[in-house]
């Protein structure tokens, strides 16, 4: 089993570009969650899904839109780069009940210029 | 007052010497308690959950007050390798609705020669 992959492992972006992060997981886990980590901020939440066709808006979620169109896949889109959305991102699924172990993928590093 | 309060660290300690981090949380109807490592530009990844009756998985100790609400993580004879961030994790209490886990930023421990 791969567990969680990411796509792209890097990315460079100039302001005002698009682009889409794909997540994958084999695991058959209900729930799916994007996350940005920042230096001194630690996980931030921005958007998660608990199942198939089910968004919902995390704590950080302006300027990004997802998708979950299929079970072991929850798609992260950035409309409009800002510099202010140079991170780390994180994606993570997790079996249904919050007491179980959530698995990350390898991150995903974006610089916006 | 943030959710999960953590010392960001450093902690540089010596090849087995022992070390402790402590974690507060706000919700006193926090249910679930959870330590998870995170390696330099890697993935979080599980290390214990943290039971009411604290537990133990080798050199690792976790412990739960719940009257001052904080969590603890106890390393014996710590090795190189253990140097890591180690993020507080916690499960908010069971409101209706789906509930997200609620991540520290983490403590950074450095394990010298």
């Amino acid at each position: 089993n791969a567990g969680v992959t990411q796509t792209p492992k890097f990315r460079v972006l100039k302001t005002g570009q698009s682009m889409t992060l794909l997540c994958a997981q084999d695991m058959n886990h209900e729930y799916m969650y994007w996350y940005r980590q920042d230096p001194g901020m630690g996980l931030r939440l921005i958007h998660y899904s608990v199942g198939e066709g089910t968004t919902a808006k995390g704590e950080v979620p302006d300027g990004y839109n997802v998708s979950r169109l299929k079970k072991q896949n929850f798609l992260l889109g950035l409309e409009s780069a800002a510099p202010s959305q140079t991170s780390v991102y994180f994606c993570a699924s997790q079996a249904a009940s919050s007491y179980n172990e959530q698995f990350f993928g390898p991150g995903t590093r974006l610089t916006v210029l | 007052r943030k959710e999960v309060e953590q010392d960001p660290g450093p902690f540089n300690v010596p090849e087995g010497a022992t070390v402790a981090f402590n974690c507060t949380y706000s919700n006193s109807a926090s249910q679930s308690f959870f330590w998870y490592r995170q390696d330099c530009r890697k993935e979080p990844k599980l290390l214990m959950s943290v039971y009411s009756s604290g537990n133990e998985d080798g050199r690792f100790t976790a412990q739960l007050n719940r009257a001052s609400q904080y969590i603890s993580l106890l390393i014996r004879d710590s090795k190189l390798s253990d140097s890591a961030t180690y993020l507080c994790v916690v499960f908010p209490a069971m409101n209706t609705g789906f509930q997200k886990l609620v991540f520290g930023t983490g403590t950074r421990l450095l394990v010298s020669p």
